[in-house]
């Protein structure tokens, strides 16, 4: 139990165009999921935690108009990342918890703009 | 402010031996401590959680956990190449209801 899935597992895109990216909780509810950022040879750094039927707290220094959370229903988080740069190049994960015994991460998302 | 530290490495162990891995944490307050496991470009995947002061083993894992000493660790027995991966240890802070990761330790197991 507990798998959550995230897709596209990777995308390349062109400057200035948005990707969206999907997380999903497939054998459970998660009111709450969270959005990471990892870029090489660094840890997880948390971008922010996506409520089910609420707006998406934001961590600080995550520009929240760039980085658009909806989290529409108790099993779907989705994170477009709107106007890409280089800049924006890294491996974003989502997560999700049922609460208690740990958090379970989706496969991550290799975004690379060109 | 919220920190979890570790050792960012890299450990070096032979196979079959034991790897130890350390982590301290800010907050004595926390109640729960994980310990997740990555391979290189992909996502993290748990190995196992502890809430209470003491030992918790599972399988060829154990986790410690000193509330005092607000200290963690995770020992890897008879460790084996596949075990090579980075190991990060994650905290639930207080008031918060996301995990805090250290940086990571980039554990390396030599045939």
């Amino acid at each position: 139990g507990a798998v959550v899935s995230q897709h596209p597992s990777w995308v390349i895109c062109k400057s200035g165009t948005s990707v969206k990216i999907e997380c999903r909780s497939l054998d459970f509810q998660a009111t709450t999921m969270f959005w990471y950022r990892q870029f090489p040879k660094q840890s997880l750094m948390l971008m922010a935690t996506s409520n089910e039927g609420s707006k998406a707290t934001y961590e600080q220094g995550v520009e929240k108009d760039k980085f658009l959370i909806n989290h529409a229903s108790l099993t779907l988080s989705t994170l477009t990342v709107t106007s890409a740069h280089p800049e924006d190049s890294s491996f974003y994960i989502c997560s999700a918890s049922r609460g208690g015994d740990g958090y379970t991460f989706g496969s991550g998302t290799r975004l690379t703009v060109v | 402010q919220k920190e979890v530290e570790q050792n960012s490495g890299p450990l070096s162990v032979p196979e079959g031996a034991i790897a130890s891995l350390n982590c301290t944490y800010s907050d004595r307050g926390s109640q729960s401590f994980f310990w997740y496991r990555q391979y290189s470009g992909k996502s993290p995947e748990l190995i196992m959680f502890i809430y209470s002061n003491g030992d918790k083993e599972d399988g060829r894992f154990t986790a410690q956990l000193n509330k005092a000493s607000q200290y963690v660790s995770l020992l890897i027995r008879d460790s084996q190449p596949s075990d090579s991966a980075t190991y990060l240890c994650a905290v639930n802070f207080p008031g918060a209801n996301n995990l805090f990761f250290g940086t990571g330790t980039r554990l390396t197991v030599i045939p």
